[in-house]
């Protein structure tokens, strides 16, 4: 079954205390891979795709990672604004723009 | 250029009503999908919309229905409301059926009461 999960559910970091959310998939086929920024009670706002094992991208503070079974969102030394739900989506197996997402990592920073 | 837009923001509802979201994407897109995302979950797709027709659908009822007008933009029509079906509705819109990024609007929030 086509699945994406994402860990830790929560983090808490101090400002400038560099740390990594991971999402694992399972989906038949990979056609990318896409991480999204989410603030409380607003749409998710688009921050990466990543198509191909091997691929980085970066954006200001993160930069993500793809390997064939999990991708790594890294944030080097984040500051308050930082502080977001982190989504990421696969397409279901055989679809075309369904996507399924994973439950989220709610990221907290302290200044 | 303006982004995906979705109206209302905010609506409140009886069991057993019905309601219609909409959703215009942004400039230059043809494909338009419908999300609920429940609070504390992810978005979970509900249909895609392009060239007028419903291209794909989630495990939700029939009670879910929806259209796309020639402009692209599109409507989400829920009948007989439940209390579950209190949740964020989201629109995204991308270019053709394809897996490019799909830009999100910023959700209407429906509350079953």
């Amino acid at each position: 079954e086509d699945q994406v999960t994402q860990s830790p559910e929560a983090l808490r970091l101090q400002e400038g205390e560099s740390s990594s959310l991971n999402c694992s998939y399972t989906v038949s086929g990979l056609r990318g891979l896409f991480w999204y920024r989410q603030d409380p009670g607003k749409g998710p706002e688009f921050l990466f795709t990543l198509y191909s094992a091997g691929e980085e991208k970066e954006k200001e503070r993160l930069k993500a990672t793809l390997t064939k079974k999990e991708s790594f969102l890294h944030i080097t030394a984040p500051k308050p604004e930082d502080s977001a739900t982190y989504l990421c989506a696969v397409p279901r197996g055989g679809s075309q723009g369904n996507l399924i997402f994973g439950k989220g990592t709610k990221l907290s920073v302290k200044p | 250029d303006a982004g995906v837009t979705q109206s209302p923001t905010h609506l409140i509802k009886t069991r057993g009503q019905q309601v219609t979201l909409r959703c215009s994407p942004k400039s230059g897109h043809d494909t338009v999908s419908w999300y609920q995302q429940a609070l504390g979950q992810g978005p979970q797709f509900i249909f895609q919309y392009y060239e007028e027709e419903e291209r794909q659908r989630g495990n939700f009822p029939d009670r879910f229905s929806g259209h796309q007008f020639p402009n692209y933009s599109s409507e989400l029509n829920v009948n007989a409301l439940l209390l579950g079906d209190s949740a964020l509705y989201l629109c995204a819109s991308r270019w053709g059926q394809t897996n490019t990024e799909a830009f999100f609007g910023q959700g209407t929030r429906l509350t079953v009461v």
